[in-house]
């Protein structure tokens, strides 16, 4: 199985901030790499695919970039509805794996 | 609106059987391949399995091989997830999710909690 390493774990920033959230796979798995962001109390919502395209709807702030077994996911000028949990997950293969979350909060 | 809205979740004794519901809205699944993806409170987020357009294939996290089993009914435009033997540990917070290998739409989540 491929595992997924997310860091880190937690994060405080304020709106406006710039930040940015690392995902190593344990091998390389191309650019076959989603991210997620989950608000608490609610179903996660899909962000990137393809580790830097985005989904319908999604606003331009958030961009992913990388290929192989590293990734990162930047969010420019943190708004308040970014707030919440922001997860990686690979489909190059099955099982499809998470990582284990960054939790963004208030600072 | 385009939707997955989910039913079937509740309390249950270890050991027991439930199945799990999630019927699309707004589109329709026979295109698309579907998936279950769990969530343990306070915990991160755990895929469990997927089955193919029309059910020709299916996969499952080793976690709850040999105990849960997917299915589709796209006449009814809905995804199931059989759970048996449940422990303790599959209490979670259960979601359907559409996409091939991408997931692109999630339902609202169901609870289910495993206890005696």
């Amino acid at each position: 199985d491929v595992q997924m390493t997310q860091s880190p774990s937690s994060l405080s920033a304020s709106v406006g901030d710039r930040v940015t959230i690392t995902c190593r796979a344990s091998r390389g798995i191309g650019d076959s790499l989603a991210w997620f962001h989950q608000k608490p109390g609610k179903a996660p919502k899909s962000l990137i695919y393809d580790a830097s395209r985005s989904q319908d709807g999604v606003p331009a702030r958030f961009s992913g970039r990388g290929s192989g077994a590293d990734f990162t996911l930047t969010i420019t000028d943190l708004q308040p509805e970014d707030y919440g949990s922001y997860y990686c997950q690979q489909y190059y293969s099955y099982p499809l794996t998470f990582g284990g979350g960054t939790r963004v909060d208030n600072k | 609106d385009v939707q997955l809205v989910q039913s079937g979740g509740g309390l249950v004794q270890p050991g027991r059987s439930l199945r799990l519901s999630c019927a699309a809205s707004g589109f329709a699944i026979v295109n698309h391949e579907m998936h279950w993806v769990r969530q343990a409170p306070g915990k991160g987020l755990e895929w469990i399995s997927h089955i193919s357009r029309f059910g020709k294939s299916v996969h499952y996290a080793a976690s709850v091989r040999g105990r849960f089993a997917i299915s589709r009914d796209d006449a009814k435009n809905s995804v199931y997830l059989q759970m048996s033997g449940l422990r303790t540990d599959d209490s979670s917070l259960y979601y359907c999710a559409r996409g091939g290998v991408i997931i692109n739409l999630w339902g609202q989540g169901t609870l289910v909690t495993v206890s005696s």
